[in-house]
């Protein structure tokens, strides 16, 4: 069984479209994160949710909006695309918000802007 | 605020070689959790082993040891006779318990070995 499960795993689209990447997590955990990493592999992170509740909003775009409708899921929401949005997104879960618990990751989707 | 520097961008060995990859973070947290993580080249992210900030008890799993040292703000992880199946980019990473509990990364070395 997947623990942590995103689809889609590839998203090919056009400047200007709305798309949307879902994350469900069977692990039980109570943090959810949404990682974005570059063409140079660096990862960054842009949101954090605890038990649905935003805690982490990093200095990201309003087109990209975070939707937790329970904590087992974590959907990202990208509106008005546009080329530089072109990234491998990772979603991860962890049971808590500190401490030593590490990430547990999905496989990526990889969104190509075009 | 936190960082984490690891200053090796590429490193190629020839498989049976010992290899160390160099992580140095900052932080001016006394608590804190120091990671490694492996993506191979299929691209999912592994977590390999954490550290407490109060302990520096260093580890050896098998081909893997890590070497943490607070003095010198350094994590480092060392595979010993490595093979062609750890190439992969190796992420360092640290998280402290304010700021919102972020994780944050380095920005990776990538490992290849040959055979």
């Amino acid at each position: 069984d997947t623990a942590v499960s995103q689809t889609p795993k590839y998203l090919v689209t056009q400047m200007g479209n709305d798309k949307s990447i879902k994350c469900e997590q069977n692990l039980g955990h109570d943090t959810m994160y949404w990682y974005k990493q570059d063409s140079k592999k660096f990862l960054k992170i842009m949101f954090s949710y605890n038990n649905k509740e935003l805690i982490i909003n990093e200095t990201v775009p309003n087109r990209f909006s975070p939707k937790s409708p329970d904590k087992a899921h974590l959907n990202l929401h990208i509106n008005s695309l546009e080329l530089g949005d072109s990234a491998v997104y990772f979603c991860a879960s962890s049971p808590g918000q500190g401490g030593n618990s590490p990430l547990h990751f999905g496989n990526g989707t990889r969104l190509t802007v075009t | 605020a936190q960082k984490v520097t690891q200053a090796q961008t590429e490193i190629s060995v020839v498989e049976k070689e010992d290899v160390t990859l160099d992580c140095v973070y900052e932080t001016r947290d006394t608590t804190y959790y120091l990671f490694w993580y492996k993506q191979p080249p299929s691209g999912e992210l592994v977590f390999l082993i954490r550290r407490n900030s109060f302990d520096e008890q260093n580890e050896i799993s098998g081909r893997y040891s890590w070497n943490f040292q607070k003095s010198t703000s350094s994590f480092n992880f060392t595979i010993t006779a490595s093979q062609v199946v750890d190439s992969a980019v190796y992420f360092c990473a640290l998280r402290v318990n304010t700021g919102g509990f972020k994780t944050i990364f380095g920005a990776g070395t990538r490992l290849f070995v040959k055979a």
